[in-house]
């Protein structure tokens, strides 16, 4: 089956430093990319959408300055959260998809923590 | 706009007894609707999809146009049910999941 790889699984680093998160489809081509974010007990939230080769597509409220996507081949996207800080601290999961029809595969997801 | 309706945020249910999940959408073209599982420290990963109306792990779908739905059930509960589970809506450009619903499973 479709297999997405996401790392680090667990992060903590100090405020103000800059955090890349990477999403790698490992046997497929993954045209498009999302990137959530799941609060504790609550839903996801999608952040950023990312095609391969284009600029993410980020959702409302969203700080595109803030998270850095790029999706530079069909098989790698990264989220680098800038100059982080404690409220950034959260759980981050991408997922990737072959096409337009396909389910999204999702990874293991990414704890950030921010001190 | 709410995309998809998951109106039970909690739903507790006895082994053995039938469960349904709710799920609503909010789409004028042709909707392609999936319903995802997360396990207690688990990934997410895809349960169905309604094209290809199959039961995987006896849960079964039906999306319903006339009553925009794509409801997930189980006649027989079991305790390995327990978990998350999302509805999500495929409109080609987009991804819209629900807010999710805790299914816990009593023995």
């Amino acid at each position: 089956g479709a297999v997405v790889s996401q790392h680090p699984s667990w992060v903590i680093c100090k405020s103000g430093t800059s955090v890349k998160i990477e999403c790698r489809s490992l046997d497929f081509q993954a045209t498009t990319m999302f990137w959530y974010r799941q609060f504790p007990k609550q839903s996801l939230m999608l952040m950023a959408t990312s095609n391969e080769g284009s600029k993410a597509t980020y959702e409302q409220g969203v700080e595109k300055d803030k998270f850095l996507i790029n999706h530079a081949s069909l098989t790698l996207s990264t989220l680098t959260v800038t100059s982080a800080h404690p409220e950034d601290s959260s759980f981050y999961i991408c997922s990737a998809r072959e096409g337009g029809g396909q389910p999204q595969h999702f990874g293991d997801g990414t704890r950030l923590s921010i001190l | 706009a709410q995309r998809v309706t998951q109106p039970e945020k909690l739903l507790s249910v006895f082994k053995g007894a039938p469960v349904e999940l709710k799920c609503n959408y909010s789409y004028s073209g042709s909707p392609e609707l999936f319903w995802y599982v997360q396990y207690s420290r688990q990934r997410l990963q895809l349960l169905l999809r309604h094209i290809s109306r199959e039961s995987i792990k006896g849960f079964t779908a039906d999306l319903n146009k006339g009553e925009t739905s794509f409801h997930l059930k189980k006649p027989f509960a079991q305790e390995e049910d327990s978990a998350m589970y999302y509805c999500a809506l495929n409109t080609g450009n987009q991804f819209y999941f629900g807010t999710g619903t805790s299914l816990t499973v009593i023995p």
